[in-house]
């Protein structure tokens, strides 16, 4: 079964960057897109970008770009989601999720999750 | 930027029937996609492609789709519903592959 297992809470000050990781199991890791989406206490879930595991290929939410990195590494199944020049509002759970299959044009959704990372920024 | 609008809140009584709309201008073009999050948990898909139901979803979850509104309708509506519900789509006008969340609906049993 589809499994997506991510790293554990982190509690980082203003200014510092966090590294989550998300490591998949369950299906041929490079067939399919992953996602990062973030939810800050008591909001909707916000979109952050997404990376295709076959080339290494990202895209990021304007919102995001400049401050956020996705990367994979195909040797351990893993994807990873860093973000820099941390602030009070990055505060969040931080999930992965499993998108379309990177060979065909199918649509972006999401029916296999992470268990979320939260993320706390505090001086 | 590409917005869906979904109402705040929606009140529904057990074994009722709730309807949660989500509104978007893409949306004759693009499917819609709905999840459900309750406290504490990561959200699970419970009507992709406007209204198919993944397997494991009871039968009471369904979705339709009318112009530029999707529709999440729970009848019979139990306890265990009690939750949010966010409906998703492509972001077209985004970077590539983007993708786009209503604000979220909170359904309350009554």
């Amino acid at each position: 079964q589809v499994q997506l297992v991510q790293s554990g809470a982190e509690v980082k000050k203003p200014g510092a960057s966090v590294k989550v990781s998300c490591k998949a199991s369950g299906y041929t890791f490079t067939s399919y897109y992953m996602h990062w989406v973030r939810q800050a206490p008591g909001q909707g879930l916000e979109w952050m970008g997404i990376i295709n595991p076959s080339g290494g290929s990202t895209s990021y939410a304007q919102k995001f770009q400049g401050r956020v990195t996705m990367t994979r590494d195909t040797s351990t199944s893993t994807v990873y989601m860093e973000l820099s020049s941390l602030r009070s509002e990055d505060t969040a759970v931080y999930y992965c999720a499993r998108g379309g299959s990177s060979s065909s044009a199918t649509p972006e959704y999401f029916q296999h999750w992470g268990q979320g990372t939260l993320v706390t920024v505090s001086s | 930027s590409y917005e869906l609008t979904q109402p705040p809140s929606v009140s529904v009584s057990p074994g009722q029937t709730a309807r949660i709309t989500c509104s978007g201008d893409a949306l004759p073009k693009q499917y819609a996609y709905w999840y459900q999050q309750k406290p504490g948990q990561a959200p699970v898909l419970v009507i992709y492609k406007d209204s198919e139901r993944p397997s494991g979803i009871p039968e009471r979850f369904s979705g339709s789709s009318s112009g530029t509104t999707v529709t999440l309708t729970i009848s019979g509506v139990q306890a265990e519903d009690e939750a949010d519900y966010y409906c998703q789509s492509a972001d077209s006008s985004g970077t590539y592959r983007s993708v786009v969340f209503g604000g979220g609906t909170k359904l309350t049993v009554l």
